[in-house]
Order: C-alpha cells, then structure tokens, then sequence
C-alpha cells in the first residue's frame, strides 16, 4: 500500500542545535512529496514539497530537505534550531500519475530545550 | 481572502446524535479532503473529492458521509455519532495538480459523550 512512515515520534533537540527529521515513503514510483508544520491549536502549514528535479528543496523558515530514491527517503533537515520551530511536523505523499488522495505520516513531535 | 474556513470549531455531541461539518474555501480548488487527528495517528483520511459532484473513500471512511454539491463546499457527516469520533477534523483543498499544495483550515474539535 502507498504509504508515508516517521520513524520517529518525539524528538528533543537544543536550541542552536541541528536537526534532521526522518521520512520514508512507500510508493510504486517516485511520489510527490510534502513536509507540514502544526503548531499547538492550529492547522497544518507547508514547509516544503518535492515532485522532480533537484533532490534537495528549499522551504520556508529556513527548512530544508533532501529526497533520495535509493533509502526511499525525504527528510526534513534545520542546520540551527530555534525555540519556535517547537511543533509537530508531518510528512506527506501523492502518487504520480495516481490517486489524488494526500496521506500522511504519523507526526514527529519537536521539543526544544533552551 | 478567507482560505479554507470550517464550521463549527467546536462541538460536544451525545451518542447516537447527528450532525454535519460544513468546510468553504474561495480559492477555486478541486480537490477537497476530510481528516481526523488523534494523538499518535497522525492525520487519516476520511474522504476526498477531485471536483463538484465528486467523493471518494479515503482511509477511514466509516460512519461518516460526504457531499460536494457545490465547489468551494465540502461537507462532513456523522449520522449516528460514537465516541470513537471524538477528534479533530480538519479540511484542506488543493488546485488540480498532483504537486499542489493543500491547505488547511483551522480545525473542529468534536467530542461524542
């Protein structure tokens, strides 16, 4: 089944810190893909996404992430963390050429210490 | 511009009650999508639809209808609700394109006593 899996649920980082979420996908080809922020109360935002050309994406708040085909990964990495980047992060998919349906991962959870 | 706008943000329901979560948006998108959160899981998918008189099953489809008789509408249903929906639904929409974006609206708390 097309799927999105984070192997992580929590993770605790300290401020200044760098930081690497994991995401792994399970597609039949080469997905589309997405990184969504949730802050506490509030709806779900994008930081990035990636469909084709170069593995490495850019995003917002200074996010970055790289999509390797041979680990079937996408993860979501911060080179300096900030207290405010304390929220809950999703990984999501689509299938290319497939079904419209966007599914998601499980959520990490991002604590950071001062 | 609103977004994606979902009504109501609250709501405490007995068992066995009804009731139906309207979601709007004003940016002419096709696709639409019901979620629930719950701790641990992440976002399922309830339902989706690609397009006005359009619905599909997404995940976790049971107990639950859909309904896109006007574009920018996408409404959820509970007939016959049961604790087990306590959660937090949450409507997105997206443009026609697999690589788009979707956005979020702001979420509804239902409890089911």
């Amino acid at each position: 089944a097309q799927s999105v899996t984070q192997p992580d649920i929590h993770i605790t980082v300290s401020e200044g810190a760098s930081l690497e979420l994991r995401c792994n996908y399970s597609y039949g080809a080469t997905p589309y893909l997405f990184w969504y922020v949730q802050s506490p109360g509030q709806g779900l935002q994008l930081l990035l996404k990636y469909f084709s050309g170069d593995t490495l994406v850019q995003g917002i708040k200074g996010f970055e992430a790289e999509f390797k085909r041979s680990q079937s990964s996408f993860n979501l990495r911060k080179p300096s963390v900030h207290w405010s980047d304390a929220a809950e992060y999703f990984c999501a998919g689509r299938s290319q050429g497939g079904s419209e349906k966007l599914v998601f991962g499980k959520g990490t959870k991002l604590t950071v210490n001062p | 511009n609103a977004g994606v706008t979902q009504t109501p943000k609250f709501r405490v329901l007995k068992t066995g009650q009804s009731m139906t979560l309207l979601c709007a948006q004003d940016m002419n998108h096709e696709y639409m999508y019901w979620y629930r959160q719950d701790p641990g899981m992440g976002l399922r998918l309830i339902h989706y639809s690609v397009g006005e008189g359009t619905t599909a099953k997404g995940e976790v489809p049971d107990g639950y209808n859909v309904s896109r008789l006007k574009k920018q509408n996408f409404l959820l249903g509970l007939e016959s609700a049961a604790p087990s929906q306590t959660s937090v639904y949450f409507c997105a929409s997206s443009y026609v394109s697999l690589n788009a974006e979707a956005f979020f609206g702001q979420g509804t708390r239902l409890t089911v006593v």
